[in-house]
């Protein structure tokens, strides 16, 4: 299986912050990456596909790069609906794989 | 507007099977990925599997031997089922939508709590 690392796994920020949160695969898968939001007692949501496309209806403050095994995702300016748990998601191969999670925090 | 709905016992025994549908609805079943994703109270998400409306499946080597799946495009429908079940197989599970073979999951079920106690 390919082993997915998000970091930070918890990150305390204000409001206006800008954020990265990055992710690290076992090998390579490409730019089959994508990342999702989950708010609590909700299900995930995409965001950002093959690792820099931005999914329909997501604000443009969310943005990702990266290839290979390391990827970021961005958040130029945190908004207060934008604290929730943040996942990675590899879709290069089966068994899909996500990151353990980073859970972002009002400072 | 595609909506998924996962429908179930929320509690099943220990050794017992866990069995679980998703309707979709707003289009048709046909021609996409259909997945089981859990996720235990306060942790992550943990794949299940995925099968193809043709039948073809993949599962998590993890679970593979307890898992089987299976896709009813007259309903519109695919299922879960989950034998031998512990108290680690308590979770919220969810179904979803692969739009394409390396594809994210693009819909979600609103997830359904299933408890292994007896």
């Amino acid at each position: 299986d390919i082993q997915m690392t998000q970091s930070p796994s918890s990150l305390s920020a204000s409001v206006g912050d800008r954020v990265t949160i990055t992710c690290r695969a076992s090998q390579s898968i490409s730019s089959y990456l994508n990342w999702y939001q989950q708010k609590p007692g909700k299900a995930p949501k995409l965001l950002i596909y093959a690792a820099s496309s931005l999914q329909s209806g997501v604000p443009s403050s969310f943005s990702g790069s990266g290839s290979g095994t390391d990827f970021t995702l961005t958040i130029s300016s945190l908004q207060p609906e934008d604290f929730a748990t943040y996942y990675c998601q590899q879709s290069y191969t089966t068994p899909r794989t996500f990151g353990q999670g980073t859970k972002l925090e009002i400072k | 507007q595609v909506q998924l709905q996962e429908s179930g016992p929320g509690l099943v025994k220990p050794s017992e099977t866990l069995s679980l549908n998703c309707t979709v609805s707003g289009d048709s079943i046909s021609s996409y990925y259909w997945s089981w994703i859990r996720q235990p109270a306060g942790k992550g998400l943990e794949w299940i599997g995925r099968i193809y409306t043709s039948g073809n499946v993949n599962y998590n080597p993890s679970l593979k031997s307890r898992v089987t799946m299976s896709v009813d495009t007259s309903k519109n429908q695919f299922s879960l089922k989950l034998t031998s079940v512990t108290a680690a197989d308590t979770a919220v599970y969810y179904c979803a939508r692969e739009n394409g073979a390396a594809r994210p999951v693009d819909y979600w079920g609103q997830g359904t709590l299933v408890t292994v106690s007896s």
